[in-house]
């Protein structure tokens, strides 16, 4: 089965800080999803990788996938509270998009 | 984009009793939906797969008897929590995807917090 292995689990920042969030996987992925989550609600789709090596940016949220698919990045530039929240990773082994094993989570803080 | 809606977002139920949960997808059809299960502080469990016109097919360790899934219509699914104890207390959330579309995007319901007293 997969295995997906979210650090840190835990994330404590001052506003305005840079975090990086990093997201492994024992197997060469299909795709790498980033969602966020407030807790006890739906995920919010934050972005999704399939290349290796890909890059995307939204607003001030930038994930990667490394080369050979397996470890993926979410950092966030000039942290705001908005930013808060469970941060997860989404790995699709059937290249359909639609049955995903998710991260631990990482807990996100951000202080003023 | 599209969206996958849920009801009930919340449900507090007797101890023995059934709860339903639905999962609609609201502009689009899909013949498969997914429910994770979602324990305090916990990552996301896949339960089962939900197959229009089917038996769903269910994950290791997950009774079938237990949670039952009904994929009726290409719109909506229901997970069925029959004989409710309080350790099946815990976040249900439903997604699907949008064949149709050009996003591989899977949406996600808002999600039901289940308690059961």
């Amino acid at each position: 089965s997969q295995e997906l292995e979210q650090s840190p689990q835990s994330l404590i920042v001052q506003e305005g800080k840079n975090l990086t969030i990093n997201c492994t996987s024992s197997k060469t992925l299909y795709g790498l999803y980033w969602y966020k989550q407030k807790y006890g609600e739906g995920l919010i789709f934050l972005m999704m990788l399939q290349k290796g090596g890909e890059e995307k940016s939204h607003e001030k949220i930038t994930a990667k996938l490394d080369e050979k698919k397996q470890q993926s990045s979410l950092h966030i530039t000039a942290s705001q509270p908005s930013h808060a929240g469970i941060y997860l990773c989404g790995a699709d082994n059937t290249g359909t998009a639609s049955k995903l094993t998710f991260g631990t989570g990482t807990r996100l803080q951000v202080t003023l | 984009g599209a969206v996958v809606s849920q009801h009930p977002s919340r449900v507090i139920c007797k101890s023995g009793t059934s709860v339903k949960i639905e999962c609609r997808s609201l502009d689009f059809q899909a013949t498969t939906m997914f429910w994770y299960r979602q324990f305090p502080k916990q990552s996301l469990m896949l339960m089962a797969t939900s197959n229009e016109g089917s038996k769903a097919t269910y994950e290791q360790g997950v009774e079938k008897d237990k949670f039952l899934i009904n994929h009726a219509s290409l719109t909506l699914s229901t997970l069925t929590v029959t004989s409710a104890h309080p350790e099946d207390s815990s976040f249900y959330i439903c997604s699907a995807r949008d064949p149709s579309g050009h996003g591989t995007e899977a949406f996600f319901g808002q999600g039901t917090r289940l308690t059961v007293v």
